[in-house]
């Protein structure tokens, strides 16, 4: 079980689009198939911002959105504004176990 | 709307052991959810600890599994950690949080407790 890979910055200049990266062995891809997307920023604990690779819980703006493909999951942030600045991470879930995979984390910079 | 607070010690010192209490408000932990710990060091990701359900079931990950123990208190809705022979290696912000069992997202989370470790 070793930890997924995520860039660790990005950044996009307001009104812009950012992607995130999640990255996945492929026996992460066989086993841990169900992704989770947080948003912390500094001194707080993280927040759902996307479930089951591509749902946003009620709430969160409509510019997060996810996807994936063979050993990679993202997550996209559409019309970038400065409050999206912080961190972001992936979980990968295995309802088998059940247990969870994390990403490092990415920081996001709002130019 | 679904509350959970940590609470514990916030300093030790090597080789004790770390215990942690989450207290859920809100929502029953009888109820059909999983009920985790994720830890982050100062500075640094997350790192997943482990998950119990109801039943006593407990979910560890692999590298802390043999110093992991964690339990459910049903009567007062609360579950708990304890995390044995710590170094400063586990100096972290400990929250606990409440994952969903078909998607495994984590929906609701506390406000984090810092634990240090010295030598």
């Amino acid at each position: 079980q070793s930890a997924l890979t995520q860039p660790a910055s990005v950044s996009g200049s307001p009104g812009q689009s950012i992607t995130v990266s999640c990255t996945g062995t492929s026996s992460d891809v066989e086993n841990y198939n169900l992704v989770s997307w947080y948003q912390q920023y500094p001194g707080e604990p993280p927040k759902l911002v996307i479930y089951e690779d591509n749902k946003r819980p009620s709430g969160v703006s409509k510019r997060f959105s996810g996807s994936k493909s063979g050993n990679t999951a993202s997550l996209t942030i559409s019309g970038l504004q400065a409050e999206d600045e912080a961190h972001y991470y992936c979980f990968a879930y295995a309802r088998s176990g059940p247990d969870w995979v994390l990403g490092g984390g990415t920081k996001l910079t709002v130019l | 709307q679904v509350q959970l607070q940590e609470a514990g010690p916030g300093l030790l010192k090597s080789s004790e052991t770390l215990s942690l209490t989450c207290t859920v408000s809100g929502y029953s932990i009888s109820s059909g959810y999983y009920w985790g710990w994720i830890r982050q060091p100062p500075g640094k990701g997350l790192e997943w600890i482990g998950t119990v359900y109801h039943d006593w079931s407990t979910y560890y990950n692999p590298s802390l599994e043999s110093r992991v123990t964690m339990s459910v208190d049903t009567s007062i809705n609360q579950f708990s950690l304890k995390l044995t022979s710590v170094t400063a290696a586990d100096t972290a912000v400990y929250y606990c949080a409440r994952a969903i069992i078909l998607s495994g997202a984590h929906d609701y989370w506390g406000q984090g407790i810092l634990v240090s470790v010295s030598s």
